[in-house]
């Protein structure tokens, strides 16, 4: 069974500071997908990234980044110098080949950027 | 723009009567989901189908049932509602009909009240 965690489920920091969101995950297939999903308080859901198990090369886009571990099991979520607009829900989720085509995913972290 | 829409968007209903949500896409998509979000859980898959009468169970399947006579429609009806069903529904669409291992768009999402 497949099983992700988000530890933190809540954060708050003064806008501009750097942040980074937890994500463990669990699984015993080798062949897996990795998402970040954001949930404003509009409460629809947006695709952030996608990352395979066989890819372990961190990503960057714009303010984002994406650190992806595999000995640890982990795929973090960083946002650096954070803006009010990245108050949300962020979920990471996770998929296996193989599996029953389902998403699985964390609970959630809420981030609160303070003005 | 996944071109997804989910209707009714926000309904309230009494404990024992039949609802059927209903999940509509316009770029002829084979898979779709129905997942339900709810407090400490994050999103759980319903159903799922992966073409027109195609359908399986996900993790919280009990008490709903699923039809997908055409395409662009996957719905997804509560044979008799409880309290317990009170949540916020999600369709998802998987834009690569090949494969169920990408990234999953979602819709809007309906808020269900069984009182």
């Amino acid at each position: 069974a497949q099983k992700v965690t988000q530890a933190q489920t809540e954060i708050s920091v003064v806008e501009k500071e750097d942040v980074t969101l937890d994500c463990v995950y669990e699984t015993r297939d080798t062949t897996y997908y990795l998402f970040w999903y954001k949930q404003p308080p509009s409460g629809e859901l947006v695709f952030l990234i996608r990352r395979n198990s066989f890819d372990e090369q961190n990503e960057i886009s714009g303010r984002y980044s994406w650190n992806f571990q595999k000995s640890t099991s982990s795929f973090n979520f960083t946002i650096t110098a954070s803006q009010v607009v990245d108050s949300a829900v962020y979920f990471c989720a996770l998929s296996v080949r193989g599996g029953n085509e389902k998403l699985t995913f964390g609970t959630g972290t809420r981030l609160t950027i303070i003005p | 723009d996944a071109g997804i829409t989910q209707s009714p968007r926000h309904k309230v209903t009494e404990t024992g009567t039949p609802v059927t949500l209903r999940c509509h896409q316009t770029e002829n998509h084979r898979y779709m989901y129905w997942y339900r979000q709810d407090p400490g859980h994050g999103l759980r898959l319903i159903h799922y189908s992966y073409g027109v009468k195609d359908t399986d169970k996900g993790e919280v399947s009990d008490g709903y049932s699923v039809s997908r006579s055409k395409t662009e429609d996957f719905l997804l009806t509560l044979e008799s509602a409880t309290s317990s069903q009170t949540s916020v529904y999600f369709c998802a669409i998987t834009p690569y009909s090949g494969s169920p291992y990408y990234e999953q768009y979602f819709g809007p999402g309906t808020r269900l009240t069984v009182t």
